[in-house]
């Protein structure tokens, strides 16, 4: 039971480059998130699901798209990097059943764009 | 709309002593509150929350939180800090599906 894992773990862009941040979860949860960690800033949400085939905006969704075409999996794409983009990466599922379930969190992956 | 804050970005505290992280929140309808903490390096694990009942709610690692209504807070706790308890701590509040986290309190328990 791998829980939440994260791919790639590092990656270094430049400028207007694209890339996929991939989160895959073992455990069969319906809600997946994407967020982004800021030094101050704690944890933003950028876009989140709550099943498979559903995404929806969170509070900092511009510059981002994603897709959760099965259940076990969401994806994070950049169209077009850019610097303020630069952040640490974290997917978390968590299961249904209760506004009061627990995120369960991947293990971040660090993103610099030049 | 739903929020947290942590008044203090760094905390630093003697091993052996108790320690407090301090969370404030604001909400609209009961609360549904959450600590993670979050080790060099890692992502955040999950420590405990407050749903309803008991006011002091006990979690991982030793650690505790007390719900207090009338202040809107909902401050971490530990008896006896440990080296091993330095980390980034975050409190967290439910905001309909999601979580809104607040800006982090780095604590540090030195020898």
């Amino acid at each position: 039971n791998a829980g939440v894992t994260q791919t790639p773990k590092f990656r270094v862009l430049k400028t207007g480059q694209s890339m996929t941040l991939l989160c895959a979860q073992d455990m069969n949860h319906e809600y997946m998130y994407w967020y982004r960690q800021d030094p101050g800033m704690g944890l933003r949400l950028i876009h989140y699901s709550v099943g498979e085939g559903t995404t929806a905006k969170g509070e900092v969704p511009d510059g981002y798209n994603v897709s959760r075409l099965k259940k076990q999996n969401f994806l994070l794409g950049l169209e077009s990097a850019a610097p303020s983009q630069t952040s640490v990466y974290f997917c978390a599922s968590r299961a249904s059943g209760g506004p009061y379930n627990e995120q369960f969190f991947g293990p971040g992956t660090r993103l610099t764009v030049l | 709309a739903q929020s947290v804050a942590q008044p203090e970005d760094q905390v630093n505290v003697a091993e052996g002593n108790p320690l407090t992280v301090k969370c404030t929140y604001s909400v609209s309808g009961n609360p549904y509150l959450f600590w993670y903490v979050q080790y060099p390096n890692r992502g955040l694990q999950f420590l405990l929350k407050y749903i309803t009942g008991d006011n002091l709610v006990k979690g991982s690692y030793g650690f505790e939180a007390e719900f207090n209504k009338s202040q809107t807070s909902f401050h971490l706790k530990k008896p006896s800090a440990l080296v091993s308890d330095s980390a980034l701590y975050f409190c967290a509040v439910r905001d309909g599906g999601k979580l809104i986290f607040g800006q982090g309190t780095e604590l540090s328990v030195k020898p």
